[in-house]
């Protein structure tokens, strides 16, 4: 069964610092996607980064760095000098390939403070 | 100039009755998804429509009847409303699953059932 794994909840943190947050994954495919979306408290879904199983390099997009490793089946994402703005809830998501759907984690809400 | 847009954002209704979400995409994709957000955060997916054919139905009970007049809109109506149906509603669409293509969400359906 595929499943996506947030373990932390809730994550405060102070402005500049740097703050991870962890997601684990489950599938028996050996072609899949992750994902991660934000949701601030405006409610709405924010695509952020969309990765491939195939490819396991980092990617950087200015604060903001993606770790994928298959051997640990995580998809981890760093929030580098965080700033108040970045105070939402964020989601990692395995998308099923039959079908399409997104299965996603259980979220963590992450909160910075000045 | 909305990507997809849902109406209505707010709804609150009774318990019994019968109401209608609407969406809309303009982003030329070929499948649309509903999902439910609970009160936990937690989303699931519900149905997704490829080109007005039904792809998934995730165990939604039958009050719950997905409508696709076109490739651009995708209503979920809701017969005999419960208290449980209370959620936030969310609407996506993609170009193409089976690549893993990304997901792009509409601002979501606040439904409070009374």
């Amino acid at each position: 069964a595929q499943k996506v794994t947030q373990a932390q909840t809730e994550i405060s943190v102070v402005e500049k610092e740097d703050v991870t947050l962890d997601c684990v994954y489950e599938t028996r495919d050996t072609t899949y996607y992750l994902f991660w979306y934000k949701q601030p408290p405006s409610g709405e879904l924010v695509f952020l980064i969309r990765r491939n199983s195939f490819d396991e390099q980092n990617e950087i997009s200015g604060r903001y760095s993606w770790n994928f490793q298959k051997s640990t089946s995580s998809f981890n994402f760093t929030i580098t000098a965080s700033q108040v703005v970045d105070s939402a809830v964020y989601f990692c998501a395995l998308s099923d390939l039959d079908g399409g759907k997104l299965i996603f984690g259980q979220g963590t809400e992450l909160s910075v403070k000045p | 100039d909305t990507a997809v847009s849902q109406t209505p954002k707010y709804l609150v209704t009774q318990m019994g009755n019968d109401k209608s979400i609407k969406c809309e995409q303009n982003l030329g994709h070929d499948t649309m998804y509903w999902y439910k957000q609970d009160s936990k955060k937690f989303l699931k997916i519900m149905f997704s429509y490829n080109n007005k054919e039904l792809i998934i139905n995730e165990t939604v009970p039958n009050r719950f009847s997905p409508k696709s007049p076109d490739k651009a809109h995708l209503n979920l109506h809701i017969n005999s409303l419960e208290l449980g149906d209370s959620a936030v509603y969310f609407c996506a669409s993609s170009q193409d699953p089976s690549q893993g293509d990304e997901q792009y969400f509409g601002p979501g359906t606040r439904l409070t059932v009374t």
